[in-house]
């Protein structure tokens, strides 16, 4: 079965440093999100991509956010300067087309820890 | 905007009984999905079940069906004979309009199956 996949699965980087979390959706996928989830909190909405740009994005997902899809099977998303509030769980999602594909399908999650 | 309530932070249940987990929303689109999520300790989003805001029936995916109400906006998920491994965060989620519009999801549920 066709699965999402992410890396790195944990990442622990210092605070100010630049990170990158890459994704490689569902191939015939036309809608890719990045969601980000604080320990034990809610699943939080930071970015919607779609025909290769940003469709919507959240209040989170400020200056410091960026996402690429730089060569048709990644997708990345980039935080350029990274706080200690950044940690969480990163996850990416891929959505198809159709009334029945609706749901989304999400990798296992990058962990990403900010010292 | 789109918003997901759920009221029940934690819920207990002995294994073999149903359990009903609860979820009402808000938004002000004419056409939604509503979905709901299983997030097992180990952290991965497993979509389990969706209801279109135009079906006439009740989905039904094997143990779980989704008890929709549209007048009373309440999108419940019920859980039969539960299992021990059904032990897990579970997150109802709505999606708006546009086919690759962002999903919302709740705060969560957090279920415990006792033997």
């Amino acid at each position: 079965e066709p699965e999402v996949t992410q890396t790195p699965s944990h990442q622990v980087t210092q605070m100010g440093q630049e990170v990158i979390l890459r994704c490689v959706p569902i191939s015939n996928h036309l809608y890719f999100y990045w969601y980000r989830q604080i320990l034990g909190q809610k699943v939080e909405f930071l970015v919607s991509f779609y025909n290769n740009e940003i469709s919507e994005k959240s209040e989170i997902f400020d200056d410091q956010f960026s996402v690429e899809r730089p060569d048709g099977s990644n997708f990345t998303l980039k935080i350029r300067s990274t706080k200690l509030e950044d940690s969480a769980m990163y996850f990416c999602a891929s959505r198809g087309q159709g009334r029945n594909t609706g749901e989304l399908f999400f990798g296992e999650g990058s962990r990403l820890t900010v010292l | 905007a789109q918003k997901i309530t759920q009221t029940q932070p934690g819920m207990f249940v002995q294994e073999k009984e149903a359990v009903t987990l609860d979820c009402t929303y808000d938004t002000s689109d004419p056409s939604y999905g509503l979905f709901w999520y299983k997030q097992p300790s180990s952290g991965e989003m497993i979509f389990l079940i969706y209801q279109g805001s135009y079906d006439q029936q009740n989905a039904t995916e094997g143990r779980y069906s989704l008890n929709f109400q549209k007048a009373r906006k309440s999108a419940n998920l019920v859980i039969s004979a539960s299992q021990l491994g059904d032990s897990a965060m579970y997150f109802c989620a709505m999606r708006g309009s546009p086919p690759g519009g962002k999903s919302t999801f709740g705060d969560g549920t957090t279920l415990t199956v006792k033997p």
